[in-house]
């Protein structure tokens, strides 16, 4: 089955610096790969989806890449903002079942 | 609110209780799913519904009985837990099956606030 790779330590980031927040899976690449945030005591919440023939996709300070030869996904958010802090999850498709698989999920803090 | 809404936000149970968790959406949405996400661990798919009917159940207990009696509402009964099923359950829906690896279409989950479970 599909493993997901987080950096599930905490990120601290200095306001108004950009985060940067990786997703590497270890088997097959996924048709395309989804991120969610997560804020304490709520479920998560759809950000972005990119699929395996773009390379990048945008939505106002955010940015997906996704690189099926290192097995990679990058997440960043330019300008970070304290309000930005939360916990970043990766997900795919699952392997041998309908669903999403998510990782553990990176835990941002955004410094004023 | 996302619109699925899920009730109770928390509950304490004994392990000789039976309780249930429910979900509602009212997105129109023909899928829909339990995950449990535990401390340190990342989300856990237990069962996933596709117009009401079970697609799959992923090795879940059977002191977890799920119930979908139609496409707006999930229902997790539980009977006989444990203390290590202490979790937050999530409920999930999406417009359309998220379908395995391998199957064309993408779906994305709108996820409830979750109920908090502590099993004493």
């Amino acid at each position: 089955s599909q493993k997901i790779e987080q950096n599930s330590e905490a990120l601290n980031i200095q306001e108004g610096k950009t985060a940067t927040l990786t997703c590497n899976y270890t088997n097959y690449s996924p048709a395309y790969l989804q991120w969610y945030r997560q804020d304490p005591g709520r479920g998560p919440v759809f950000l972005l989806l990119i699929r395996e023939n773009e390379k990048e996709k945008r939505k106002e300070r955010l940015k997906v890449t996704f690189d099926t030869t290192l097995k990679q996904s990058l997440f960043h958010i330019t300008a970070s903002q304290p309000a930005d802090s939360a916990t970043y999850l990766c997900a795919l498709p699952e392997g041998g079942a309908d669903g999403l698989t998510f990782g553990k999920g990176t835990h941002l803090i955004i410094q004023p | 609110e996302t619109g699925v809404t899920q009730t109770p936000r928390h509950l304490v149970m004994g392990m000789t209780n039976k309780k249930s968790l429910k979900c509602e959406q009212h997105l129109g949405h023909n899928a829909m799913y339990w995950y449990k996400q535990s401390a340190k661990k990342p989300l856990e798919l237990m069962f996933v519904y596709n117009f009401k009917e079970q697609t799959e159940n992923n090795s879940v207990p059977s002191r977890f009985s799920p119930e979908c009696p139609n496409s707006s509402h999930l229902f997790l009964h539980l009977h006989t837990l444990q203390p290590e099923d202490s979790a937050l359950y999530l409920c999930a829906s999406s417009q359309d099956l998220v379908l395995r690896q391998g199957a064309s279409g993408a779906n994305v989950l709108t996820f409830g606030a979750g109920s908090r479970l502590t099993v004493l």
